[in-house]
Order: structure tokens, then C-alpha cells, then sequence
């Protein structure tokens, strides 16, 4: 069964403590990784697409990597606007549906 | 502007009554989802459709209903048949081209 884990659950960080968010999974033909934020009440924003293993992608001070079992989201010297809950998804199978990670509620304190 | 756009924002159901949400992109995707959302949950799968008059049950189809007669639109039923309808619920789209998913708002359900 296809499926997405990300860790841990909640972090909470102080303002610019950098750190590291995981997303693993085990999917059978993975077409794309996928990372949102959300905020609360609102739909998941895009950040980043990945697709092969190796790849790395960066905004402001946001970078997703990918190995051929998981995906880090490393935020570096976060700020409190990061505050927010981040979803992993992948795109995969044959009928490409695209399945989401439980999220981690990231807190950063001022 | 190109999005996709849900309504209502928030609804109220009696329980025993069906209730229909609202999903219309104007991105000319061709793949639209619904998820439901609850708390320490994430987003789960209800029903996805790839194409026109085509769709896919996903995890948790149980008790909701969709459509897919125009590219632009996927409604959503969810019926008397749904023990526990209060959630958040999410539509996307994307395009099938292995590029990323366009979110709606939301529609916050609440059963009274």
C-alpha cells in the first residue's frame, strides 16, 4: 500500500534555529514529491516539486532534497511568519493519485 | 485570475439532509480531488476524476457522492449516509503533467 510519513508531528523552534523536516514514503512509480504549507483554515500553498533523487530545490529560507525513500524540508534561521503546518504529498501508481503526509505543525518563537 | 474556487466557505447541516459543496477551476486542468481534512489527520482522499464523466473512489469514499459533466466543475455530495461529516473539506486540480496541485479555500462543514 502506498503510503507518506512525515516527522515528527509538531517542532517547535526558536527564532532562527534551523532545522530539519522528514517525509518518507513507499510508493510504487513515484512521479513527483510534493511540498505545501498550510495555514490555519486555509488551503495548502505550493512550495516545491521534486522528481528524481538527488534534486533540490530552495525559497528564501526553504530547501527540499530528495533521496529514492524520503524528502527533507530544511528551514534554515527560521523567522515567526514560517509558523504554519507543512504537507508532504507524492503523485504515484498508475492512476497517479497523489497522497498526503499527516503534516508537521512547525512553531517558531519570537 | 486563474484558481480554483470553493463554496460556501462554511456550511451547516441538519443531520439526515445531503449536502452538496461547491468546485469550479478556471485553470483548464484536467484532474480534480477531494480531500477531507480533520484534525491529526491530514488530508485523506474522497474522489478523484482525471477526465470529463470519469472518476475514482479514493480512501474514503463512503457516504459521499461527485459528479464530473464539465472540466470546469467537481461537486461534492455528501450524503445522509456519512456518519461523521463535520471536517474541513479541500478540493484541487492539476494538469496531469506531473506539475504540482492547485488547493481551493475550503469549505468548513459543521453538522448541527
Amino acid at each position: 500500500e502506498d503510503q507518506v510519513t512525515q516527522s515528527p508531528e509538531a517542532l517547535r523552534l526558536q527564532e532562527g534555529e534551523s532545522s530539519s523536516l522528514n517525509c518518507s514514503y513507499t510508493v510504487s512509480g513515484l512521479r513527483g514529491l510534493f511540498w505545501y504549507r498550510q495555514d490555519p483554515g486555509k488551503g495548502p500553498e505550493f512550495l516545491f516539486t521534486l522528481y528524481s533523487a538527488g534534486e533540490e530545490k530552495e525559497k528564501e529560507r526553504l530547501k527540499a532534497t530528495l533521496t529514492k525513500k524520503e524528502s527533507f524540508l530544511h528551514i534554515t534561521a527560521p523567522k515567526p511568519e514560517d509558523s504554519a503546518t507543512y504537507l508532504c504529498a507524492v503523485q504515484a501508481g498508475r492512476d497517479d493519485k497523489i497522497i498526503f503526509g499527516k503534516g508537521t505543525r512547525l512553531h517558531i518563537l519570537p | 485570475d486563474g484558481g480554483i474556487t470553493q463554496s460556501p466557505k462554511y456550511l451547516f447541516r441538519k443531520e439526515g439532509q445531503n449536502v452538496t459543496l461547491s468546485c469550479e477551476q478556471n485553470l483548464n486542468h484536467d484532474a480534480m480531488y477531494w480531500y477531507r481534512q480533520d484534525p491529526g489527520q491530514g488530508l485523506r482522499l474522497i474522489y478523484y476524476s482525471q477526465i470529463v464523466n470519469d472518476f475514482q473512489k479514493g480512501d474514503i469514499a463512503e457516504g459521499y457522492s461527485v459528479s464530473r459533466e464539465k472540466k470546469e466543475s467537481f461537486p461534492l455530495t455528501v450524503t445522509s449516509a456519512q456518519k461523521n461529516p463535520t471536517a474541513f473539506y479541500l478540493c484541487a486540480s492539476t494538469d496531469n503533467l506531473n506539475t504540482e496541485a492547485f488547493f481551493g479555500q475550503g469549505t468548513r462543514l459543521t453538522v448541527v
